[in-house]
């Protein structure tokens, strides 16, 4: 099975601060990685599918890089609505497409 | 707009079963895999099962594999979740999800599932 390591596991910035997360995969799996967000006490939201594209109607603060087994997650500028637990996820490209979720990291405002 | 409501949620002893089921609306249900995801509380995401559009595959993890089975009734757009032999490590946070390719790409807003004794 295909682990996922989310690092840090917890963050504290400032409001304009420039914020990277990664994600790194145990082997090798293209660009099938997918980012979340979950604000406290709501559903995770889809942010950035296929390791860099955005999600309709998601601000072009957040964007994803990486491909094979290291990938990065940033949100250029941070703000105050920001604050959340992101997640990255993979998938495997052949049927069925389980999901397999990184360890998350909570971002919060210094 | 999507919607999907979960239910049947609630405090059961260990050893115990429950079916949670999830309501959609606002798509063409039968169109589409869908997931069930569960969070712990206070942890992180846990992908639980997944059923193919038409019922004819059906996917779990390990953590359940043999006691939870996923079901959907295309005719009432309802996803299923029975769960049996029910564990304390399976109080969490139950979602359903609508799924595309590789990923989850609307959720429900979950039911709360409480095994304790």
């Amino acid at each position: 099975d295909i682990q996922m390591t989310q690092s840090p596991s917890s963050l504290s910035a400032s409001v304009g601060d420039r914020v990277t997360i990664t994600c790194q995969a145990s082997q090798d799996i293209s660009n099938y990685l997918n980012w979340y967000q979950q604000k406290p006490g709501k559903a995770p939201k889809l942010l950035i599918y296929d390791a860099s594209n955005l999600e309709t109607g998601v601000p072009s603060r957040f964007s994803g890089s990486g491909s094979g087994t290291d990938f990065t997650f940033t949100i250029s500028s941070l703000q105050p609505e920001d604050i959340a637990t992101y997640y990255c996820q993979q998938y495997d490209n052949l049927p069925p497409e389980m999901l397999t979720f990184g360890g998350g990291t909570k971002v919060e405002i210094k | 707009e999507v919607q999907l409501v979960e239910s049947g949620g609630v405090v059961v002893q260990p050893g115990g079963s429950l079916r949670l089921s999830c309501a959609a609306s606002g798509f063409t249900f039968d169109d589409y895999t869908m997931h069930w995801v569960r969070q712990a509380p206070g942890k992180g995401l846990e992908w639980v099962s997944l059923i193919s559009w038409d019922g004819g595959s059906t996917y779990y993890a390990d953590s359940v594999k043999g006691r939870f089975t996923i079901s959907r009734d295309n005719s009432k757009n309802s996803l299923y979740l029975q769960m049996n032999s029910l564990r304390t490590e399976d109080t969490a946070l139950y979602y359903c999800a609508k799924g595309r390719r590789g990923a989850a790409g609307d959720w429900g807003q979950g039911t709360l599932v409480t095994v304790s004794s």
